[in-house]
């Protein structure tokens, strides 16, 4: 069974980078799907961030597109996200997920802060 | 890309039936049957509940089916119990890989 795990700091200032890196156990990455990431803000809906397939194609959501990267590590079966220049807008809870169209195993997520 | 409209909220009696609507554009839900449900309780991650419009996954209750008409796709709970109090929020395929949710529905078993 697929487990998902997210990892990276809980405050991060205005104007930095956010990142996260979600470790896949029960599955191998490289072995097929794409991979994605799903943002929570406080009392609000998911918002699809990115997702990004074994051989490295990626998509993004469009709003976000110009701020944020995606990426795998199949060496050590993870695969990380990286949103520049954050602003409060973009404390939330980020979950990891595997993209098997639709998201059908998730990570518990992690709840990132943006503030100074 | 804007989000899919659901209804804020929704309440049922126990042994009810409830649909929460799902309202895209054609250029989501109306094109693609690729429509999906996630469950999700405080403090929890999303479960899947439906996909591709109809499909439960394995281990899901029969209780939970899903439709779709033109751009609005539906999620029914048929037979409410309590714990299916949770928030539900749906999703769509929109066309080269990308996605995008709803607003998220807090379903309230009264």
């Amino acid at each position: 069974q697929v487990q998902l795990q997210e990892s990276g700091p809980a405050l991060v200032k205005p104007s930095e980078t956010l990142s996260l890196t979600c470790t896949v156990s029960g599955y191998s990455v490289s072995s097929g799907f794409y991979w994605g990431w799903i943002r929570q803000s406080p009392g609000k809906g998911l918002e699809w961030i990115a997702s990004i397939n074994h051989s490295g194609s990626t998509s993004y959501n469009p709003p976000l597109k110009s701020r944020v990267v995606i990426s795998v590590d199949s060496s050590k079966n993870q695969f990380s996200l990286k949103l520049r220049s954050v602003t409060a807008a973009d404390t939330a809870i980020y979950y990891c997920a595997r993209d098997s169209s639709p998201f059908d195993s998730w990570g518990q997520g992690t709840l990132v802060t943006v503030s100074s | 890309q804007s989000a899919l409209t659901q209804p804020s909220s929704l309440s049922g009696s126990p042994g009810q039936s409830i649909t929460i609507s799902c309202t895209g554009t054609n250029n989501d839900v109306g094109d693609y049957d690729f429509v999906s449900w996630y469950q999700q309780h405080p403090g929890k991650a999303p479960k899947l509940v439906i996909f591709d419009v109809t499909k439960r996954p394995s281990g899901v209750s029969s209780r939970f089916s899903g439709s779709k008409s033109g751009n609005t796709a539906s999620l029914t709970i048929s037979g409410l119990q309590p714990e299916d109090e949770a928030d539900y929020h749906c999703s769509s395929y929109t066309g080269s890989s990308t996605w995008v949710f709803g607003g998220g529905t807090r379903l309230t078993v009264l």
